[in-house]
């Protein structure tokens, strides 16, 4: 069974940062590319950055906000998020995705990433 | 940024009837050497994350229900739920995943 389980969200203050992981098992990680999206509080879904099967291409929605990264040795992805701002509150969700493009086939539960002062 | 925009924000409908939502892009999703058409369709439920329910804008995913159907072409596309059940109240949304950002539709929310 393909399980992704997200960690490292809370509460940041504004300009802060924070490194959010994604521990995944049941599936061969390094084959697949992997994203992030994220859903602030009551509003719709919203694509962040996704990464190859060998972590050598990243894409994102703001490079300079959001870094992502892939450890095949650990089955792990990241996504490095800095200069937070409270409009970054949201929940984030690690998905893998069939390939490049692909639509996002399966979720976590998410971690929720609180910019507040 | 391709803009994916969806109608109604949000329908009732009577259980056992049918739900049809629409899915609209600023920029066709079809690649027409393959002839496909690069748009998704989830659906989440409250306190869930979202599921894959179609891609290549009809194909079921596994497991699935049939009554869930896709259909479209190119800008227009819609997602249509024959004979709602209780269970299909939910939120669902479409994703193109034609380029990136792999942008959403603002979702409908379905209701009995």
């Amino acid at each position: 069974e393909v399980q992704l389980v997200e960690s490292g969200g809370g509460v940041v203050q504004p300009g802060g940062s924070l490194r959010l992981s994604c521990a995944t098992s049941g599936f061969s990680f390094r084959s697949f590319w992997m994203s992030w999206v994220r859903q602030a509080p009551g509003k719709g879904l919203e694509w962040v950055a996704n990464i190859d099967e060998d972590g050598s291409v990243t894409r994102s929605v703001d490079s300079q906000k959001f870094t992502i990264s892939k450890d095949n040795a650990r089955d792990s992805v990241h996504l490095e998020m800095n200069g937070l701002r409270v409009d970054d509150t949201a929940v984030y969700y690690c998905t893998r995705e069939g390939g490049d493009l692909l639509p996002s086939s399966h979720w976590g539960q998410g971690t929720h990433v609180t910019v507040s002062s | 940024d391709i803009v994916m925009t969806q109608s109604p924000d949000s329908l009732a409908v009577s259980l056992g009837e049918r739900a049809t939502i629409n899915c609209k892009s600023s920029q066709s999703v079809l690649y027409t050497p393959n002839r496909r058409n690069y748009l998704a369709w989830y659906q989440q439920k409250p306190g869930q994350p979202p599921k894959l329910l179609l891609y290549w804008a009809s194909a079921r995913e596994s497991g699935v229900p049939d009554r869930f159907t896709g259909s479209g072409s190119g800008t227009d596309f819609t997602l249509t739920i024959n004979g709602l059940q209780a269970e299909d109240v939910a939120l669902y949304y479409c994703q193109q995943y034609f380029t990136t950002p792999k942008t959403f539709g603002q979702g409908t929310r379905v209701e009995v």
